[in-house]
């Protein structure tokens, strides 16, 4: 069965700087993809970025990019110059290619402070 | 453009009460999701719906029985809520997974 850990439950920034969310992952499938989705106060789930697991390069969606290292098992997302409306929860999530179920992580409070 | 949509938004319910949560997308979306998020725990998948016409168990399905009415709608249903039922419940659906899904607004359910 997959899993996927956020070993940050919570973590800060200030307002146009860079920070960091962590996530790993386990799956036996070698075809899979990877998704970082924000949930706002208002509690909607957006997504925010995709990978493909058999892409080597690093997908980008303006502010944010992420680090994916497959032998590790790792996929970290990068936000950049900060803003307040970043401040959300944001979940790493998983779905193998032969599967059909979406598989969350815990969860990292993100605060940006002014 | 509505997506998924579900009601109610809030709902306080007492210990052994029923209720049923509606979903519906208007996205001609095969597969439909019914997970629940509680502090900590990310978001836990309850029952999925593959296509209309089948549903099965995801990881915590006790407590809870799902109905998919047709391709628009996939309901979930509390036959008899206990407090360990008090989270937001979150209805998805896809056209294919490796896509994402595309979530409703969530419903935030308290069990007294």
């Amino acid at each position: 069965a997959q899993t996927v850990t956020q070993s940050q439950p919570e973590m800060s920034v200030q307002e146009a700087e860079t920070v960091t969310l962590s996530c790993t992952y386990d799956t036996s499938e070698s075809n899979y993809y990877l998704f970082w989705y924000k949930q706002p106060p208002s509690r909607q789930m957006i997504l925010v970025i995709r990978q493909e697991a058999y892409k080597q390069q690093n997908a980008t969606e303006n502010r944010f990019s992420v680090n994916f290292q497959k032998a590790a098992k790792s996929f970290s997302l990068k936000i950049s110059d900060s803003q307040l409306g970043d401040t959300a929860m944001y979940f790493c999530a998983e779905i193998e290619t032969s599967g059909s179920r979406l598989t969350f992580g815990e969860g990292t409070q993100l605060t940006v402070n002014p | 453009n509505a997506g998924v949509t579900q009601t109610p938004k809030f709902q306080v319910l007492k210990t052994g009460q029923s209720m049923t949560l509606q979903c519906a997308q208007d996205m001609n979306h095969n597969s439909m999701y019914w997970y629940r998020q509680d502090p900590g725990m990310g978001l836990r998948l309850i029952y999925y719906s593959a296509s209309e016409g089948t549903t099965d168990k995801g990881e915590v399905p006790n407590g809870y029985n799902v109905s998919r009415l047709n391709k628009r709608e996939f309901s979930l249903r509390l036959e008899s809520a206990a407090p360990s039922q008090t989270s937001v419940y979150f209805c998805a659906s896809s056209v294919l997974g490796a896509y994402g899904y595309t979530f409703g607004s969530g419903t935030r359910l308290t069990v007294v």
